[in-house]
């Protein structure tokens, strides 16, 4: 199974702030990553595909970038409705893999 | 859109087997997709458990090989999962999703909890 190193586990902040998540490949997935916010009690749903393609509905404030086998989600300016717990996703391979989640709390 | 919705038994004995199924609306299960299980421990991360294709084609989590089986009911327009020989670990809310191949999970449906206990 290809590996997702998610970091950091939990995050404080505030409105406003800008928020970065990073996850790590245990080898190449080219730009087959997605990412997904979840709220408690609800399915995930999809923010990022394609390592940083904006799904159709979600705010230009997401967005993700690829370096190598590192993958970074970034919130631009955090809103009150972004609190929530981010996954990565690979899907290079024909066993998908998530990894260990975010959970993005209030400061 | 797709819509899709699981269902099952919300409680299945241990050594037991697990069986849910997941409705396919707004659309045929006829497609170049792959269906999705996914599932979520009570308090922890997503877990991706396999994916089937119209066509009969599977691929499973390594570690759940064993255990599980997926197929698809063109007729009814929903596929399944069942998963054998369960324990407390294989509880959990379970999610269908659906996705092309080397794409996400842009459809998912609303999660069911299955409880493993006696």
């Amino acid at each position: 199974d290809i590996q997702m190193t998610q970091s950091p586990s939990t995050l404080s902040a505030s409105v406003g702030d800008r928020v970065t998540i990073t996850c790590r490949a245990s080898q190449s997935i080219v730009s087959w990553l997605a990412w997904y916010q979840q709220k408690p009690g609800k399915a995930p749903k999809l923010l990022i595909y394609k390592a940083s393609s904006l799904e159709t509905g979600v705010p230009s404030r997401f967005s993700g970038s690829r370096s190598g086998t590192e993958f970074t989600l970034t919130i631009s300016s955090l809103q009150p409705d972004d609190f929530a717990t981010y996954y990565c996703q690979q899907y290079n391979s024909y066993s998908k893999t998530f990894g260990q989640g975010t959970k993005v709390e209030i400061k | 859109q797709v819509q899709l919705q699981e269902s099952g038994p919300g409680l299945v004995k241990p050594s037991g087997t697990l069986s849910l199924t997941c409705a396919v609306s707004g659309g045929s299960i006829s497609t170049d997709d792959w269906w999705t299980w996914v599932r979520q421990p009570p308090g922890k991360g997503l877990e991706w458990i396999g994916e089937i294709h119209q066509s009969g084609s599977t691929n499973y989590k390594p570690s759940l090989q064993s255990r599980v089986t997926m197929s698809v009911d063109k007729s009814k327009n929903q596929f399944s999962l069942r998963l054998s020989s369960v324990t407390a670990a294989d509880t959990a809310v379970y999610y269908c999703a659906k996705a092309q191949w080397l794409d996400a999970f842009h459809v998912w449906g609303q999660g069911t909890m299955v409880t493993v206990s006696s």
